[in-house]
């Protein structure tokens, strides 16, 4: 079966500080991988998928990136992290098109960030 | 921008009853899903309807899809205070393009 792996669970950073946030996923390959963040009490924001090795799509300009160095590792980074970066990030992933359930989602448990 | 826009953005109801979250969207579909998320958790896939379906039953949950008014439902039945949650729908396009997640709906139920 697959499982999804994010840490850390919680994180607090000072402004200006860098961040990596690590995602991994088991029992698959080649998925398709996505970055989330959510603020609180509010729907999920889309940062980044990434339907291979090496390709990431960013959905929101930002002082974010992501990379997938690995087939089932992706990875969020910032060099500088700002006040507005504080929220929930979940990363999720689904099966490549032509799985019969390509469209469904699954998530990680997610990474809590606070920056102060 | 979001596609999904849920309706009510919070619902309260007493155990036992039923409970029902609305979800409009824009832009033509393949399918519709809905999740839920426990507070501090990640989301869950409940269920998936496609645009050629018009309901679906899982459980105590059924799902209705009028695409011509590009609106969904969700009905939980006999609700418990385990489902207390936010409930997201979810629209996914033609391709291998991402899901567009709405702002969702909190449900409470109060035993």
């Amino acid at each position: 079966s697959q499982t999804i792996h994010q840490w850390p669970a919680t994180l607090v950073q000072p402004v200006g500080s860098p961040l990596s946030l690590e995602c991994t996923v088991e029992g698959t390959s080649n998925p398709n991988l996505y970055w989330y963040r959510q603020a609180a009490g509010r729907g999920l924001q889309l940062l980044f998928y990434s339907v291979g090795i090496g390709q990431i799509s960013s959905e929101v300009p930002q002082n974010l990136s992501a990379s997938r160095p690995q087939d089932r590792q992706f990875i969020l980074s910032s060099k500088k992290l700002l006040l507005s970066d504080s929220g929930f990030y979940l990363c999720a992933w689904s099966h490549p098109p032509g799985h019969i359930s390509y469209n469904e989602q699954f998530f990680g448990p997610g990474t809590r960030l606070t920056v102060l | 921008s979001q596609q999904g826009e849920e309706d009510p953005q919070a619902l309260s109801i007493q155990e036992g009853e039923n409970a029902t979250m609305n979800c409009s969207y824009k832009t033509s579909i393949n399918n519709l899903q809905w999740y839920r998320q426990n507070s501090g958790r990640g989301l869950v896939h409940l269920i998936l309807i496609r645009s050629n379906e018009r309901e679906k039953h899982s459980g105590r949950l059924r799902v209705t899809l009028d695409t011509s008014k590009k609106s969904s439902s969700l009905l939980i039945t006999a609700s418990r205070a385990a489902d207390t949650a936010s409930y997201f729908c979810a629209t996914a396009g033609s391709g291998n393009t991402p899901l567009v997640f709405g702002k969702g709906t909190r449900l409470s139920v109060i035993a």
